[in-house]
């Protein structure tokens, strides 16, 4: 089956613009997680979903930042207002047990000019 | 092995040795450690992952080894290959359950044909 899916690969933005990233998860999982991936480090959490629920936001590092998953599966995370310091990979992953091995999509590579 | 610094950890090996990856990781009531690998341009991929009931697991061509004494964690690569160069970076989920793993920086594994 497909795995883990992120629209768009790429994306550039001015400074000040609003964006909104993709995560399509596989098909059945109910945990979905969100991460953040400066270069040449490991990913940071940023916010948990299990089903269409916000469980933890924890890691969101501003109020700028915000993530929905209203019907379970699909989840956005939106970037207002976007910062040069936002520049990173933005990962998406999914596990059918929040406790178990999580399956990464590609993410998006976001640039802010 | 893993550390904290500006620069990731290498490691360069020949085609057909052996690998050892090392990771030290700092919540002594971790119960579950995961190995990933990450090839440029896509997300990280699972490999093997091990409880903190157990010291060794292996895989295909893959062992990890736990020592939760030292809190010390290792992944060994048999008859490394030109497709395993990537950076491996190694998670630990926290006690109780825990669902958000803490990735340690990255270790590169360069294999030379």
């Amino acid at each position: 089956g497909a795995g883990v899916s992120q629209s768009p690969r790429y994306k550039v933005a001015k400074r000040g613009q609003d964006v909104a990233l993709r995560c399509d998860p596989i098909s059945g999982h109910v945990s979905l997680f969100w991460y953040q991936q400066a270069l040449g480090q490991g990913p940071e959490f940023l916010t948990y979903f299990q089903n269409e629920a916000q469980l933890d936001k924890s890691g969101l590092p501003s109020d700028r930042f915000f993530a929905e998953r209203p019907e379970g599966s699909v989840s956005t995370l939106k970037i207002q207002r976007t910062q040069q310091e936002d520049s990173a990979v933005y990962l998406c992953a999914s596990s059918l047990d929040p406790t178990r091995e999580q399956y990464f999509g590609p993410g998006t590579r976001l640039t802010v000019t | 092995g893993e550390s904290v610094g500006l620069h990731l950890p290498t490691l360069s090996v020949q085609e057909g040795d052996n690998s050892i990856i090392n990771c030290a990781y700092s919540n002594s009531a971790s119960d579950y450690f995961i190995w990933y690998k990450q090839e440029s341009g896509k997300g990280p991929q699972f490999i093997i992952d091990i409880r903190s009931n157990m010291d060794k697991r292996q895989g295909q061509r893959v062992t990890v080894l736990l020592n939760k004494t030292v809190k010390h964690l290792s992944l060994q690569i048999a008859a490394t290959q030109p497709g395993d160069s990537a950076v491996y970076f190694c998670a630990e989920n926290g006690s109780g359950g825990s669902y958000i793993p803490t990735f340690g920086r990255g270790t590169s594994l360069i294999v030379h044909p």
